[in-house]
């Protein structure tokens, strides 16, 4: 069975910092892959997904994640984090269902 | 394109009483629909997957005698907790797919407080 793993529960940083929210999933087949944000009291936003080809897929907001697959990793990445940066954000892998990671919460200080 | 809402967005409610969630796909049809239950600060858990016209596959500890889904079309599937407990306060969110799941566009969340 697939399961996501999100290494970081908390990710403190300053504004203008770059960040990087890891991910890693276990899967011996091809899975498909997303990251999503969720701001309070509201549902998910889709960030960016990995459906197939290119290993470095750029989404919203300045974020882009790098397909790793001999590290089964989906790490997130923004080069400059901005204070409406801060929010929950979850990575997901699907399968035969989606499946996602504990989250992370990244908050961004002044 | 690919806006799902929900409705209502929150709801307070009394022991005992049963109350509706719906999610709708308002551009598009959504031939696969999601519903998902997430506590605070907590990751999203998969309750069941609703296809259109089907009866609903629920995940392994879901009661389905107490959340009711039905999905009547393709652009809407409701959530019915019946018999209300407080330990079914919680977020709802919905979410629905084109392609069978593996893209899925979620709903704003709904949240519910048994009293």
């Amino acid at each position: 069975a697939q399961s996501v793993t999100q290494l970081d529960s908390q990710v403190p940083v300053f504004e203008e910092a770059p960040v990087e929210l890891r991910c890693n999933y276990s899967s011996s087949v091809s899975v498909y892959l997303f990251w999503y944000v969720q701001y309070p009291n509201q549902g998910l936003q889709l960030l960016l997904k990995y459906l197939s080809g290119s290993t470095l897929d750029k989404g919203i907001n300045g974020f882009e994640a790098e397909f790793n697959k001999s590290q089964t990793s989906f790490h997130l990445r923004k080069p400059s984090v901005h204070i409406s940066d801060t929010a929950e954000y979850f990575c997901a892998a699907y399968l035969n269902d989606m499946r996602f990671g504990a989250g992370t919460r990244l908050t961004v200080k002044p | 394109g690919a806006v799902v809402s929900q409705h209502p967005s929150w709801v307070i409610c009394k022991s005992g009483t049963s109350v509706k969630i719906e999610c709708r796909s308002l551009d598009f049809q959504a031939t696969t629909m999601f519903w998902y239950r997430q506590f605070p600060k907590q990751s999203l858990m998969l309750m069941a997957t609703s296809n259109e016209g089907s009866k609903a596959t629920y995940e392994q500890g879901v009661e389905k005698d107490k959340f009711l889904i039905n999905h009547a079309s393709l652009t809407l599937s409701t959530l019915t907790v019946t018999s209300a407990h407080p330990e079914d306060s919680s977020f709802y969110i919905c979410s629905a797919s084109r392609l069978a799941g593996v893209e899925q566009f979620f709903g704003p969340g709904t949240r519910l407080t048994v009293l």
